[in-house]
């Protein structure tokens, strides 16, 4: 089965500074990584992500870069504001356009802390 | 408002007493999940659900149960508890038609069985 590594396992950057958080899946025909942000208390909320046909794409401060022949994938924040400061999850997925829905796998997290 | 709502948000039970935690969507999506979510290991998948009465395993799915009678409600049973079941627990569910998707999970149920 799929299997997701995640890294760091805690980040630390001053306001204003990026953060990057990488991610390496194992099964080359997952083809769906989504990123999910984890406040206290909350559940997962889903804030970007991306199909195998694309490289790269972005949504304001976060953007998401894929890389099929090295097979990992990476969060990147610019920008950093405090409320940022959360846990952020990477998964990997097999699915096909039109067809029943994505099986996730997780990586561990990431606890991103943004000093203001 | 789109949501996923579980009950309890919390419970401590002993071992062996059966439990059921429920989870409920407004959204009519066709999937929904259950995870549990453990220090170190992350999101792990238990059980999920394509669609009314159709149902499969995840990742790890010893000591589970779950029914899928309605399209909203997809409850999770734990027939009995032992103490490695103690974890946090997210429901979600999702819509995905081409390649649009969209998920959401509930707030959690935090379990301690003793």
């Amino acid at each position: 089965g799929e299997n997701v590594e995640q890294h760091p396992s805690t980040l630390s950057v001053q306001e204003g500074d990026s953060a990057v958080i990488k991610c390496t899946y194992s099964d080359s025909a997952s083809n769906y990584f989504p990123w999910y942000k984890q406040e206290l208390g909350k559940g997962p909320q889903l804030i970007i992500d991306i199909r195998s046909n694309v490289g790269e794409k972005k949504d304001q401060r976060i953007a998401v870069t894929l890389n099929k022949t090295a097979k990992h994938f990476s969060l990147h924040i610019t920008e950093t504001q405090p409320e940022d400061s959360a846990v952020y999850f990477c998964a990997a997925s097999l699915s096909y356009s039109g067809a029943g829905s994505y099986q996730l796998t997780f990586g561990k997290g990431t606890k991103l802390s943004v000093i203001p | 408002e789109a949501q996923v709502t579980q009950n309890p948000r919390y419970l401590i039970t002993v071992t062996g007493k059966k439990l059921t935690v429920t989870c409920s969507q407004n959204m009519n999506h066709e999937y929904m999940s259950w995870y549990r979510q453990d220090p170190g290991l992350g999101l792990r998948q238990i059980y999920y659900s394509m669609n009314v009465e159709v149902t499969d395993k995840g990742d790890v799915p010893e000591g589970y149960k779950v029914s899928r009678k309605e399209k909203r409600n997809f409850p999770l049973i734990l027939e009995s508890p032992s103490p490695n079941q103690t974890s946090l627990y997210f429901c979600a569910s999702s819509f995905k038609t081409g390649w649009d998707y969209e998920q959401y999970f509930g707030p959690g149920t935090r379990l301690t069985v003793t």
